[in-house]
């Protein structure tokens, strides 16, 4: 049982660039977000998805754009890449709402120069 | 806007120490869902504990447990035995009832250190 999985665990980015980073879930689950964390600030909201076709902003979403095509994936997009979005994401899923338990992946480490 | 407070940055006790730590929260809403989250050096986020507001009764799981004070918004969490593998970032979050759709929202979190 695979759970949440995020990829890549590590990336480092120039100014500017754009990626993707990936998440999948095996549990069919319904709902799926993502939050960034940074030192000293505890983890925020960025997008979050109620199911397939559905998104909404969370707290912190500018900079990043999210899709949910399948009830699998919920693949999160930098449009240009700046240093103050330098920060470990990640992604969430639960069977309901934030609510119920939820489940995290192991996080991606993004550092942009 | 939901608010939450976590006042102890770091906290250090001896293994098979009970320790508590302090989570406090603002909401003008009636019904919502607590919760601690620990994160070890791996990095990984774990549910530790969960709370429904509309229950009086304090969760309980194993050595963990909390103290959920409605009426003064506080949420603090209890660790029983202290053990070596509980070194972690502790978290308390929190969503509204509606479906928790809009996600949680975290405090700062705790770094919670047990010393041999």
């Amino acid at each position: 049982n695979a759970g949440v999985t995020q990829t890549p665990k590590f990336q480092v980015l120039k100014t500017g660039q754009s990626m993707t980073l990936q998440c999948a879930q095996d549990m069919n689950h319904e709902y799926m977000s993502w939050y960034r964390q940074d030192p000293g600030m505890g983890l925020r909201l960025i997008h979050y998805s109620v199911g397939a076709g559905i998104t909404d902003q969370g707290e912190v979403p500018n900079g990043y754009n999210v899709s949910r095509s399948t009830t699998e994936d919920f693949p999160l997009r930098l449009l240009s890449a700046a240093p103050s979005q330098t920060s470990v994401y990640f992604c969430a899923s639960s069977y309901g709402g934030m609510n119920t338990e939820a489940f995290f992946g192991q996080g991606t480490r993004l550092t942009v120069v | 806007a939901q608010t939450v407070t976590q006042s102890q940055p770091e906290m250090s006790v001896q293994e098979a120490e009970t320790v508590t730590l302090s989570c406090t929260y603002d909401t003008s809403e009636s019904n919502y869902y607590l919760f601690w989250y620990k994160q070890p050096p791996s990095r990984q986020m774990i549910l530790v504990i969960r709370q429904e507001a509309y229950k009086q009764q304090n969760a309980t799981e194993n050595r963990f447990s909390v103290n959920f004070q409605k009426a003064a918004k506080s949420f603090s969490l209890k660790i029983s035995d202290s053990q070596l593998g509980d070194t972690a970032m502790y978290f308390c979050a929190f969503t509204h009832s509606g479906g928790g759709a809009d996600g949680l929202t975290f405090g700062k979190g705790t770094h919670l250190i047990i010393q041999p």
